[in-house]
Order: structure tokens, then C-alpha cells, then sequence
């Protein structure tokens, strides 16, 4: 199966920064990945798939980028409500992994 | 908007079966646009898919649980439900189910999601 990494683990930072959270597959997956932000307590929510393309109502300081194995999130300027930990996900193929996750806190 | 909504137990006694349903509403299951999936995501830790079923039956499930778990559909109810045998307190988790969208064939990603139900595996 292919495996999924994130790093890294936890960051923090302050208000205004330009983030990047790393995801990489053990073997390529094309541009069949997804991220989700989960707020602490909350559902997750989907914010990118097929790697780049923004979910609808997602703001545009969140941005994806990646194929086959590296990819990226990034968030441009971060925001107090960006608190929350932040999941790749492929579905290339089953089993549609999860990454571990990357905590992001506001110094 | 499309709505899912968990339903069962929150408490389940090993060895026994946990068993959970996802009410769709304002939708489908039966969209052939879609399929509908189980994660889950014990107290503290990460999100672990579980699997994914086709209103026709078709399914999907995770290598590791594959021997413990059943999920089917009833189109009639527009539910899909999820079946774990054989629980431990390993098992403890927050249950989510979510729908799937449907890329080339095949199960992608997770939107929306329920609002999850924690289930307890405790004698």
C-alpha cells in the first residue's frame, strides 16, 4: 500500500504568515490528492482536490500544489480561524489514506 | 444542501459488533455520481478511512479491517451502514461517514461529512 507522510507535525506561527505544509506518497498517485482542515472539536473539512483545485467557499489564501509524489499546501497570509490540523488524503487508489497531519497554532 | 447524519450505540461491549447507520438527506445514495464512505478517528489521533460502498453494492474497504467490516446500503431508506465485528477498546473512535465523489469509477474524496458519533468499546 502506498504510504502517506506529512511534515511538518506542528507549526507555529504568526498572523499574516505564508505557511507550506508538505504531503508525500511512497509512490506516485498522479494528482489524486485531497486536504481538509479540522478545526479543534469539528468536522473535517475538504478545502483542495485533484491536488490544486479549491473547494467552493474555500478562501483563496488557501492554495495546493503537487504531482505524483511531493505536494504542498499553503496558506498565503494566516488567519486566527486557520487554527486547526491539516490532512492529506489520496484516492488513487484503495486504500484512500489518510496522512498523519500537521497541527498549526498561532504564536 | 446534502446532510448525513451517524446513528447507533455509543457503547459496545467487546467481543461484540459495532454497528452504525448514515441517514443521507436532501440527496441520493443512489447518484451515480457518488459513493459513501466510513472514517473514523479515535480520541486524540489521526483520520483512518474504514471504506466505501455504490448504491449497486459495490465496495471498498481498508486492508487492516477488511476481516471485521461490513458496510452495505439500503437504497429504500437512502442509509448506508457500517458493521465491525469482534471490537476491542482499540476500536474507540469518533465514526464519521461522508460522501465520495466519484472520479473515473472510482472513490475520491471525502465532502461532506457528518457530524460524527464517538463510540466507546467498554465492558
Amino acid at each position: 500500500d502506498i504510504q502517506m507522510t506529512q511534515s511538518p507535525s506542528s507549526l507555529s506561527a504568526s498572523v499574516g504568515d505564508r505557511l507550506t505544509i508538505t504531503c508525500r506518497a511512497s509512490q506516485g498517485i498522479s494528482n489524486y490528492l485531497a486536504w481538509y482542515q479540522q478545526k479543534p472539536g469539528k468536522v473535517p473539512k475538504l478545502l483542495i482536490y485533484a491536488a490544486s483545485t479549491l473547494q467552493s467557499g474555500v478562501p483563496s489564501r488557501f492554495s495546493g500544489s503537487g504531482s505524483g509524489t511531493d505536494f504542498t499546501l499553503t496558506i498565503s497570509s494566516l488567519q486566527p480561524e486557520d487554527v486547526a490540523t491539516y490532512y492529506c488524503q489520496k484516492y488513487s487508489s484503495a486504500p484512500f489514506t489518510f496522512g498523519p497531519g500537521t497541527k498549526v497554532d498561532i504564536k | 444542501q446534502l446532510q448525513l447524519q451517524e446513528s447507533g450505540p455509543g457503547l459496545v461491549k467487546p467481543p461484540e459488533t459495532l454497528s452504525l447507520a448514515c441517514t443521507v438527506s436532501r440527496g441520493s445514495i443512489s447518484s451515480s455520481n457518488y459513493y459513501w464512505g466510513w472514517i473514523r478517528q479515535p480520541p486524540g489521533k489521526g483520520l483512518e478511512w474504514i471504506g466505501s460502498i455504490y448504491y449497486s453494492g459495490s465496495t471498498y474497504y481498508n486492508p487492516s479491517l477488511k476481516s471485521r467490516v461490513t458496510i452495505s446500503a439500503d437504497t429504500s431508506k437512502n442509509q448506508f451502514s457500517l458493521k465491525l465485528s469482534s471490537v476491542t477498546a482499540a476500536d474507540t473512535a469518533v465514526y464519521y461517514c461522508a460522501r465520495q465523489t466519484r472520479i473515473v469509477a472510482t472513490p475520491g474524496w471525502f465532502d461532506p461529512w457528518g457530524q460524527g458519533t464517538l463510540v466507546t468499546v467498554s465492558s
